[in-house]
């Protein structure tokens, strides 16, 4: 069966850092691959999706970047944090076409 | 453009109540599917259901059941007998084509719904 990981959990990050947070997907290959964000006590936010390797769209404009350098990880990358970014950050895969999204547990950042 | 409407922000209901959970769409396309997700306070989503725009015969799954009227643009989803472990937040969602992808589509959430079950 198919399996989402999705690390860190939680995340406590400084104005001004890197991040850098990671999700694999297990048991499928060429899945679609979903970056998704939830400020507190809102909706999702998409803001990258991949239907391939190294082939990525972002959905708005912001301070993270996406990379898929492998058929099933997925990478969502910052130079410098902000504190808008604090957030829940949800990674997702899904078979092609109208495919249910199945999600990682989640990262909850906290920018300080 | 597509576009998800959960107009219930927050609903506290008793232990063994009946609740339902509204969601409104709008879309253009003649094909399109509609999703519900749980997410409990842990955070991760969970799948609920999945239902093609073809297909408007209600679907019930144990205490869950759905209601879909392509009339109404409405995919409303009701909890029988709610209990405390349904407390969570409920998104509805609508899946939308990508133009020029190679057959991708995208989830456009619904902003949730948060259910409280009181004991």
């Amino acid at each position: 069966s198919q399996t989402i990981h999705q690390w860190p959990a939680t995340l406590v990050q400084p104005v001004g850092s890197p991040l850098s947070l990671e999700c694999t997907v297990e048991g499928t290959s060429n899945p679609n691959l979903y970056w998704y964000r939830q400020a507190a006590g809102r909706g999702l936010q998409l803001l990258f999706y991949s239907i391939g390797i190294d082939q990525i769209s972002s959905e708005v404009p912001q301070n993270l970047s996406a990379s898929r350098p492998q058929d099933r990880q997925f990478i969502l990358s910052s130079k410098k944090l902000l504190l808008s970014d604090s957030g829940f950050y949800l990674c997702a895969w899904s078979d092609r076409g109208n495919s249910p999204l199945h999600f990682g547990n989640g990262t909850r950042l906290t920018v300080t | 453009a597509q576009k998800v409407t959960q107009a219930q922000t927050e609903i506290s209901v008793v232990e063994k109540e009946d609740v339902t959970l509204d969601c409104v769409y709008e879309t253009r396309d003649t094909t399109y599917y509609l999703f519900w997700y749980k997410q409990p306070p842990s955070g991760e989503l969970v799948f609920l259901i999945r239902r093609n725009s073809f297909d408007e015969q209600n679907e019930i799954s144990g205490r869950y059941s759905w209601n879909f009227q392509k009339s109404t643009s409405s995919f409303n989803f009701t909890i029988t007998a709610s209990q405390v472990v349904d407390s969570a937040v409920y998104f509805c969602a609508l899946s939308e084509a990508v133009k020029n992808s190679g057959g991708y589509n995208k989830l456009i959430f619904g902003a949730g719904t948060r259910l409280a079950v009181h004991p």
